[in-house]
C-alpha cells in the first residue's frame, strides 16, 4: 500500500500570497493517477488537479500541479479569500487502491 | 449537469449493517466512461476510500474494510448501493458517494455527504 504524506500540516498565509504544499509517497506513483482536491468546512471534496498538473473543469489558474515519482506539489500562485480550505492528494495505484494523504489546511494568517 | 446524492439512516446501531444509496441524475451510471465509489470521513478527520464499482459491476473494496463491504448497481434506477456490516463507533463518518473516471482514476464529481452515527 502506498502512503501519502502531506506537508505541511497547516499553512497560515495572508491573502495575496503564494501557498506550495507537498505531497510525498512511499514509492513512486504514476503521475497520471495523482490528482488534488479542496475542501471547506461542511462541503465535499473538490477535484482541483488530474493527472499530477490537468487542472479540472472551472479550476482558476492560480491552482498549479508539478512533480513525478515521489514528489508532487500543488501550487496557488495568488491566495483568493475562498481559498482558505484542506487539500489533500490522492493516488491510485493498480491494485487497484485509492489512497488519500491527511491533508494540508490553509489558514489565514 | 450530474449530480449525485447519498441517502440512508443517519443513525445504526452496534453490530447493525449500515445501508446507503446514491441517486444519480444528469448522467447514466452504465457509462463505461466512469465508476462509482464511497469514501467517508470520520469527524475531523481525512478522506477513507471505501471501495468502488464498475459499470461491469466489478467491485474492489479497501483490504482493511472487505470482509464487512458490499457495492452494487441498481442501473433500473440509476443509483448504487453501500452496505457496511458489523459496525461499531469507528464507522461513524460523513459517507460520500463519488463518480470515478476511468483515466486519471480520480474522483470528479461528489455528492454532499451524508453523517452516519453508529451508537445504541
Amino acid at each position: 500500500e502506498i502512503v501519502l504524506t502531506q506537508s505541511p500540516g497547516t499553512l497560515s498565509l495572508s491573502p495575496g500570497e503564494r501557498a506550495t504544499l507537498s505531497c510525498r509517497a512511499s514509492q513512486s506513483v504514476s503521475s497520471s493517477f495523482l490528482a488534488w482536491y479542496q475542501q471547506k468546512p461542511g462541503q465535499a471534496p473538490r477535484l482541483l488537479i488530474s493527472g499530477a498538473s490537468n487542472r479540472a473543469t472551472g479550476i482558476p489558474d492560480r491552482f498549479s500541479g508539478s512533480g513525478s515519482g515521489t514528489d508532487l506539489t500543488l501550487t496557488v500562485s495568488r491566495l483568493e479569500p475562498e481559498d482558505f480550505a484542506v487539500y489533500y492528494c490522492q493516488q491510485y495505484d493498480s491494485s487497484p487502491f485509492w489512497t488519500f494523504g491527511q491533508g494540508t489546511k490553509v489558514e489565514i494568517k | 449537469q450530474l449530480q449525485l446524492q447519498e441517502s440512508g439512516p443517519g443513525l445504526v446501531k452496534p453490530s447493525e449493517t449500515l445501508s446507503l444509496t446514491c441517486s444519480v441524475s444528469g448522467g447514466s451510471i452504465s457509462s463505461s466512461s466512469y465508476y462509482w465509489g464511497w469514501i467517508r470521513q470520520p469527524p475531523g478527520k481525512g478522506l477513507e476510500w471505501i471501495g468502488s464499482i464498475y459499470y461491469s459491476g466489478s467491485t474492489y473494496y479497501n483490504p482493511s474494510l472487505k470482509s464487512r463491504v458490499t457495492i452494487s448497481l441498481d442501473t433500473s434506477k440509476n443509483r448504487f448501493s453501500l452496505k457496511l456490516s458489523s459496525v461499531t463507533a469507528a464507522d461513524t463518518a460523513i459517507y460520500y458517494c463519488a463518480r470515478g473516471d476511468t483515466y486519471y482514476h480520480d474522483m470528479d464529481v461528489w455528492g454532499q455527504g451524508t453523517t452516519v452515527t453508529v451508537s445504541s
